[in-house]
Formats: C-alpha cells, sequence, structure tokens
C-alpha cells in the first residue's frame, strides 16, 4: 500500500495563477481532508469529504474548491493563486472522522 | 477559529526527562486525537481518546481526558532525541470535522 500520496512536492505560483493539488489514498477510507499548515496556527482544515460526491467546507474554504468522484482520489483546486495562500497543504484520509487520521508528505506552495 | 490550544507553545528537556505537554479546547468532544511531527514531514497519530475515557496508555505515552476541564494532556515518559517534534491535538466535536490545534514544539537534547 502506498497510503496516501500528494503530488507535487513543491510547486511556485504567480499571483493570479491556477493549479490542482493531487491527493490519492489506496486505503479505501471514506474520510478525506485537506489541510493547511503555516507557522505558529497549526494545521487548519480546509475542506472534506466523508465520502464519493459528498465535500464540506472547513475553517478557511476561501479561494479552494474540491471535489470526489472517485473514494480514492480527492483534488484540491486553487482558482485563482494569492501570496496569502503560501503554506504547506496537507492531505489525509481515514475510515471515519473519528478514526486515525493518515497524512501525505504534504505540498509546499509557494505564491509570488 | 482553532477548537485547541496546546501549552506549552514549546518544550526543551533532557534525555530520560519525562515530557507533558496539554491541550485546552472549546467545545464538548467526541473523541480527542494525539500527533506527531517530524520537521517538514506529515503527521502520524499517536493515540485516540474518546471522551467516556479518562486515561489510556500506549508505550510510554499516556494520555488523561478531563471533560470537564475540556482538556486533556500527553505525557513522554523516559524522553529520548528521536522524540524531538511537534505534538498536535485534534478533536472532533460532534461535527463531520476534526479540528487541530497549534502545536508544542518539544526538544529533547542527548
Amino acid at each position: 500500500n502506498a497510503g496516501v500520496t500528494q503530488t507535487p512536492k513543491f510547486q511556485v505560483l504567480k499571483t493570479g495563477q491556477s493549479m490542482t493539488l493531487q491527493c490519492a489514498q489506496d486505503m479505501n477510507h471514506e474520510y478525506m481532508s485537506w489541510y493547511r499548515q503555516d507557522p505558529g496556527m497549526g494545521l487548519r482544515l480546509i475542506h472534506y469529504s466523508v465520502g464519493a460526491g459528498i465535500t464540506d467546507q472547513g475553517e478557511v474554504p476561501n479561494g479552494y474548491n474540491v471535489s470526489r468522484s472517485t473514494t480514492e482520489d480527492f483534488p484540491l483546486r486553487l482558482l485563482s493563486a494569492a501570496p496569502s495562500q503560501t503554506s504547506v497543504y496537507f492531505c489525509a484520509s481515514s475510515r471515519r472522522l473519528a478514526d486515525e487520521q493518515f497524512f501525505g508528505p504534504g505540498t509546499r506552495l509557494t505564491v509570488l | 477559529s482553532q477548537q485547541g490550544e496546546e501549552d506549552p507553545q514549546a518544550l526543551s528537556i533532557q534525555e530520560g526527562e519525562n515530557a507533558t505537554m496539554n491541550c485546552s479546547y472549546k467545545t464538548s468532544i467526541n473523541n480527542l486525537q494525539w500527533y506527531r511531527q517530524n520537521s517538514g514531514r506529515g503527521l502520524v497519530h499517536l493515540i485516540l481518546i474518546r471522551s467516556n475515557e479518562r486515561e489510556k496508555h500506549s508505550g510510554r505515552l499516556r494520555v488523561t481526558l478531563d471533560t470537564s476541564k475540556k482538556s486533556s494532556s500527553l505525557l513522554i515518559t523516559a524522553s529520548r532525541a528521536a522524540d524531538t517534534a511537534s505534538y498536535f491535538c485534534a478533536t472532533d466535536a460532534w461535527t463531520d470535522k476534526l479540528i487541530f490545534g497549534t502545536g508544542t514544539r518539544l526538544q529533547v537534547f542527548p
């Protein structure tokens, strides 16, 4: 099992550009989520999904879109990148919310 | 706003000493989890404690939960240099969201 994979590992964008951060898991987990981590702020929940076709907003959803067309994949889209979105992004999955979360290695994003 | 706040923000100890970090949260919870993050890496699950449990052990880890005070503590006994990491609590409060605290940075000196 590969667990939770994220691509790319690093990305530099210019303000206004769009991109998609990829997240995939091979554990047949229903629950998936995206977090961003900024210095001194811990992890903040962006969006989450309790199953294919179901997504909802977290604490900081503005500027991000998600979709969940399959159980395995949960991409995060930045519609028009802003410097405030410079952060490290983590994807996580679990069987249920109340279970152990498995985290991907993260994507380090810089927006100039 | 974040549900959990860890205390202290940073902690430095010598190998062999015990490390205690605390987590306070704002609303009633269903479960509380503790995670470790080594520098630049993803988080790794340590332990989960349910709201009807008061204490849980896993190896050198001991977690307590006091729902009346809305707080939890993580004790690492006989710390090792390899325990150097950031530690986060995370709570789910009868919603579909798992919310993390701000973390404690632990440095264990050989």
